[in-house]
């Protein structure tokens, strides 16, 4: 089976230009989570869909961040613009509905310069 | 108030013996559960071990076992007989909210460094 699919694995901006962060989760899991991780602190949820509805947004700054999941499969995280807080790690796990279990990408580890 | 507590940054085990990840959390649900995730160097976010508040019997799986007192709130991992290869971040995070899995987000606690030497 395969594994969560996130590219690009690195990417470097400047402040103020914009990034796009792609995922695709194991076939058949109805539940996305995109995650950010700041270096040195555990992963923080940015949102939650099931199939193509959001389900949980509270912690995603929608002033410069958005995401979709417009087929119920692939999603795609957007940052624009980007600021120097930005850096960091962003994580995508998905799960099947019914499960506890989330399984994780590898993560796109972004810099902002 | 922090949900998920490690109150150890780093923690170093020689080889072949047994280690004891600390944490604690804090929650008014009283259906939740607690997870712990590995994290390599590269990255990836590795699932280890999981136990949920109803759950009778400490979960174990192979050389991880998780010690649960629901009167401390705590969930400590316990490794043993530690490989090089344990040498990673570890994350402790909790979910809250009734019902089946579907509905649910993870707070994770800010993680613990172990180094295994040989």
């Amino acid at each position: 089976e395969a594994g969560v699919a996130q590219s690009p694995r690195y990417k470097i901006i400047e402040k103020r230009q914009s990034v796009a962060f792609w995922c695709n989760p194991i076939s058949g899991h109805a539940t996305l989570y995109w995650y950010q991780q700041i270096l040195g602190q555990g992963p923080k949820l940015l949102i939650q869909f099931q199939n193509n509805g959001v389900v949980d947004d509270s912690q995603l700054p929608k002033d410069r961040f958005s995401a979709e999941r417009l087929k119920g499969v692939d999603s795609t995280l957007k940052i624009q613009p980007a600021k120097l807080e930005d850096s960091a790690v962003y994580l995508c796990a998905s799960k099947q509905l019914t499960s506890y279990e989330q399984y994780f990408g590898p993560g796109t580890r972004l810099t902002v310069t | 108030a922090q949900k998920i507590t490690q109150t150890q940054p780093g923690m170093f085990v020689q080889e072949k013996e047994a280690v004891t990840l600390d944490c604690t959390y804090d929650t008014s649900d009283p259906s939740y559960g607690l997870f712990w995730y590995k994290q390599p160097s590269s990255g990836e976010m590795i699932f280890l071990i999981y136990q949920g508040s109803y759950d009778q019997q400490n979960a174990t799986e192979g050389r991880y076992s998780l010690n649960f007192q629901k009167a401390r709130k705590s969930a400590n991992l316990v490794i043993s007989a530690s490989q090089l290869g344990d040498s990673a971040m570890y994350f402790c995070a909790m979910r809250e909210g009734r019902g089946g899995g579907s509905n649910y987000k993870l707070t994770f606690g800010k993680g613990t460094l172990l180094t295994v030497n040989p």
